[in-house]
Formats: structure tokens, C-alpha cells, sequence
């Protein structure tokens, strides 16, 4: 059965980076076609994909937050990292990771990061 | 990007009564494969969202029968055939031809 779990600082400072783990089991990144993905919600708004990561390194990032974002994968350890830097308080969001083949077809339960000095 | 645009907003509907929703793009979706990469979501209240539509019109694992997707290149419809009070809360349509951009969300209440 597969399952997400993000996790990370609930708190984080304007300027500084954040990193977010998102740890799965149940399937495997490197399996043909899979792939995992961040999406994140500000609070009572929709959804806005971060970064994606496939089975095979290929990356794809949101244009508008490109250069600020890093997406990389631990096959080993069943994990995908997200890191975004110089964070602001419009980043205050849930931040979800989820499973990709055909569509984001499960979503962990979400972390929601606050941004405040 | 390409711009997903939903309508309506808000939706009541009456519970056995069937329900359409709207989702244009500002480009075409169709890839030269012949797959439309537009996917649907319901985020129910407190919930995260949830798969029910992929490629525009195949239903995912597990979702009930009475969701349906259709449409072609920039023009979306999610129809469901008769609400329940269990299909509260915010529709999504998602394109993913170039990048993946999401709609505003649609909110489905009961009346």
C-alpha cells in the first residue's frame, strides 16, 4: 500500500531556506513512469505545483519559482527532498508530496509551514 | 503557463441531482500521443485532494461511477451524474502538457 509523509519545520523565518523531506514506501522512484511531486496550498487557495521528480532524475519545476527551488531523490532511503530558499510569508502554506504515475494519484497528508519573523 | 480556468466557482446542488463542471485551458491539451493531460481532483473538507479523473476522461481506482470526464483539446467537463452528500468540497482541474498548472477550484456544496 503506498503512503507519503512530508515533514519539516512548521516554522521558518523570513530569508531562510526550507527544507522539506517527503518519505514514501510502498513503491519504488525508480520504477518506469513514477515519479513524486510537491504541491502546496496557501491557506484557503488552490493548488500550486512546486517541483516533480521522475524515475529517472528528469526534473521539471513551477517556472514563476524555479530559482529558488531544488528537487532531488535517495532511492535508497525511499525519500524525495525539496528545498526553497529565501522564503517570505506568502509562502505560508500546506505543503503536500505526491505519488505520480497516472495523475497525483495519492497525496501524503500535507505540512503546514509558516513563515514569520 | 498555461492558464486553467473553472467555472462555475460554487455549485449548490441538491442531493440526487447531477452536477457540471467547466475547465478551459488557454492552450490545447492534446498531445500528439492523443492523450488530453488534464486530471480532476476533489479536496474534501480537512482532506487532502484525491484523484478522480486522468488523460480528461479515465476515471481512477476506486472512484464511483457516477464522476464522468470529457472533452478534447481546450474545453473540460466533470459531470457528476447524481451528487451525495459525500462529494462535498473543491473540485480541481489540473493540466500537466506544459508544466502542471491547477484551476482556481470549484467549491460543491449542498443545498
Amino acid at each position: 500500500q503506498i503512503a507519503l509523509k512530508e515533514s519539516g519545520p512548521t516554522l521558518i523565518k523570513p530569508t531562510q531556506t526550507l527544507t522539506l523531506t517527503c518519505t514514501f514506501s510502498g513503491f519504488s522512484l525508480s520504477t518506469s513512469g513514477v515519479g513524486v511531486g510537491w504541491i502546496r496550498q496557501p491557506p484557503g487557495k488552490a493548488l500550486e505545483c512546486l517541483a516533480l521528480i521522475y524515475w529517472d532524475d528528469d526534473k521539471r519545476y513551477s517556472p514563476s519559482l524555479r530559482s529558488r527551488l531544488t528537487i532531488t531523490k535517495d532511492t535508497a532511503k525511499n525519500q524525495v527532498v525539496l528545498t526553497m530558499t529565501n522564503m517570505d510569508p506568502v509562502d505560508t502554506a500546506t505543503y503536500y508530496c505526491a505519488h505520480r504515475f497516472l495523475g497525483f494519484d495519492l497525496w501524503g497528508r500535507g505540512t503546514l509551514v509558516t513563515v514569520s519573523s | 503557463d498555461i492558464v486553467m480556468t473553472q467555472s462555475p466557482l460554487s455549485l449548490p446542488v441538491t442531493p440526487g441531482e447531477p452536477a457540471s463542471i467547466s475547465c478551459r485551458s488557454s492552450q490545447s491539451l492534446l498531445h500528439r500521443n492523443g492523450n488530453n493531460y488534464l486530471d480532476w481532483y476533489l479536496q474534501k473538507p480537512g482532506q487532502s485532494p484525491q484523484l478522480l479523473i486522468y488523460f480528461g476522461s479515465h476515471r481512477a481506482s476506486g472512484v464511483p461511477e457516477r464522476f464522468s470526464g470529457s472533452g478534447s483539446g481546450t474545453d473540460f467537463t466533470l459531470k457528476i451524474s447524481r451528487v451525495e452528500a459525500e462529494d462535498v468540497g473543491i473540485y480541481f482541474c489540473m493540466q500537466s502538457l506544459l508544466s502542471i498548472t491547477f484551476g482556481q477550484g470549484t467549491r460543491l456544496e449542498i443545498k
